[in-house]
């Protein structure tokens, strides 16, 4: 199994620019993430899918947009890119239960100039 | 709101020394507990978890109990290796599945 998969590994964005940054997981699990992970303060969450249909604001939504396209992909689009937006950009994946472990992709380093 | 709070690193200790993290948090509810590891280039994966008080989670070596008496999750392990070398976090979740981070703590072993 590949666990949880995302491209690109890496990214250079100009000021103003948009992407989207693909995740898909295998494992069958219902709910899905997206965090970004920033120097001295963890990873904190940007939008999570509960359920295939369902998307929902996390700490720092601003600026990002979500789509779950089935129950294995999670896609993260940027619309207009913001030097703030540089960061490191990890998926994840579980079930749907308190006390799940969550699975980690590899992450997206994401620098906008 | 619900948060954790882990000690500053970064930390540098040599091989087949004790290593303690500490890890306290803020929660509402009652909370399951998490320690994830990130090693080096790679995204973060699960190293132990505690869903009730008095758990102990371990995995590798390493080791840490849940004490709700002082909202605390400390992990240790007895010997490093340089393989330990990484990023720890530590994590809750209390009425969902969404997982609150502390900031992290670097650790490096030295051979």
């Amino acid at each position: 199994n590949a666990g949880v998969t995302q491209t690109p590994k890496f990214q250079v964005l100009k000021t103003g620019q948009s992407m989207t940054l693909q995740c898909a997981q295998d494992m069958n699990h219902n709910s899905m993430y997206w965090y970004r992970q920033d120097p001295g303060m963890g990873l904190r969450l940007i939008y999570y899918s509960a359920s295939e249909g369902t998307t929902d604001k996390g700490e720092v939504p601003n600026g990002y947009n979500v789509s779950r396209l089935n129950k294995r992909e999670f896609s993260l689009r940027l619309e207009s890119a913001a030097p703030s937006q540089t960061s490191v950009y990890f998926c994840a994946s579980s079930e749907a239960s308190r006390g799940d472990t969550q699975y980690f992709g590899p992450g997206t380093r994401l620098t906008v100039l | 709101g619900d948060s954790v709070t882990q000690m500053e690193g970064p930390v540098t200790l040599s091989e087949e020394a004790f290593l303690t993290i500490n890890c306290t948090y803020t929660a509402t509810g009652y909370p399951s507990l998490f320690w994830y590891v990130q090693y080096p280039g790679e995204g973060l994966q699960l190293l132990l978890k505690a869903t009730k008080a008095d758990d102990k989670g371990s995995n590798k070596g390493f080791e840490a109990t849940y004490r709700k008496e002082t909202t605390s999750f400390h992990l240790e392990k007895g010997s490093v290796q340089v393989s330990d070398s990484a990023v720890y976090f530590c994590a809750l979740s209390v009425d969902d599945y969404k997982l609150s981070f502390g900031a992290g703590t670097t650790v490096t072993v030295r051979a």
